[in-house]
């Protein structure tokens, strides 16, 4: 079975540019949640989605958003892209949301911001 | 709020030895622990899972034991290998209807030959 894949792997932004980063499930799997990975901040929880409906949302500011599709794939977009969202982006699915089912992780994209 | 603390790093070890990563967490209700690896340039991989007290969790020689009352899940493995180097997060799961995961800052452990 193939394991979560996000593409692209590596982007390079400019400051004020938007970016949109995919990420598609394991197959079965219909939740999908995102994470920020950073040195100073280390993992932080961004948005859960499930059934094209975001159902939880980390504390970040309005320019990060998401959305799914009705095959469970996700993106993630963030607007007037900022130094400080240079980071390693990871998207995990699960079966179902909630915490009852293991999550697994995708390779993550690593996105530059300049 | 919910929150992981894991021993600062680096971890140097060599090989064969024994390692010990301490993890402690603050939470509400009972949550489910894991640890999760992140080889370098990859996603993260889970490694172990314990979801109540008195569980241990173990995986490729790794383990780790759910402590309720030190509030504690550490990692252990009897002998390690170069193949081990990897940075390794404690996380949990709480209570609540979220697939929300809380990780600790990760610690890195460098095993030499």
């Amino acid at each position: 079975k193939a394991g979560v894949t996000q593409t692209p792997r590596y982007l390079i932004k400019t400051r004020g540019q938007q970016v949109t980063l995919s990420c598609s499930p394991i197959s079965g799997h219909r939740s999908v949640s995102w994470y920020q990975q950073t040195p100073g901040q280390g993992l932080q929880f961004l948005f859960e989605y499930f059934s094209e409906t975001q159902r939880n949302k980390g504390n970040f500011p309005g320019r990060f958003s998401g959305r799914q599709f009705s095959n469970s794939r996700s993106e993630m977009n963030v607007s007037t892209l900022e130094l400080g969202d240079s980071a390693l982006y990871l998207c995990a699915s699960s079966l179902s949301p909630g915490g009852l089912y293991e999550q697994y992780f995708g390779p993550g994209t690593r996105l530059t911001v300049t | 709020g919910d929150s992981v603390t894991q021993m600062e790093g680096p971890v140097t070890l060599s090989e064969e030895a024994f390692l010990t990563i301490n993890c402690t967490y603050t939470a509400t209700g009972y949550p489910s622990l894991f640890w999760y690896v992140q080889y370098p340039g990859e996603g993260l991989q889970l490694l172990l899972k314990a979801t109540k007290a008195d569980d241990k969790g173990s995986n490729k020689g790794f383990e780790a034991t759910y402590r309720k009352e030190t509030t504690s899940f550490h990692l252990e493995k009897g002998s390690v290998q170069v193949s081990d180097s990897a940075v390794y997060f404690c996380a949990l799961h709480g209570s609540g209807n979220t697939g929300k995961l809380i990780f600790g800052q990760g610690t890195t452990l460098q095993v030499k030959p």
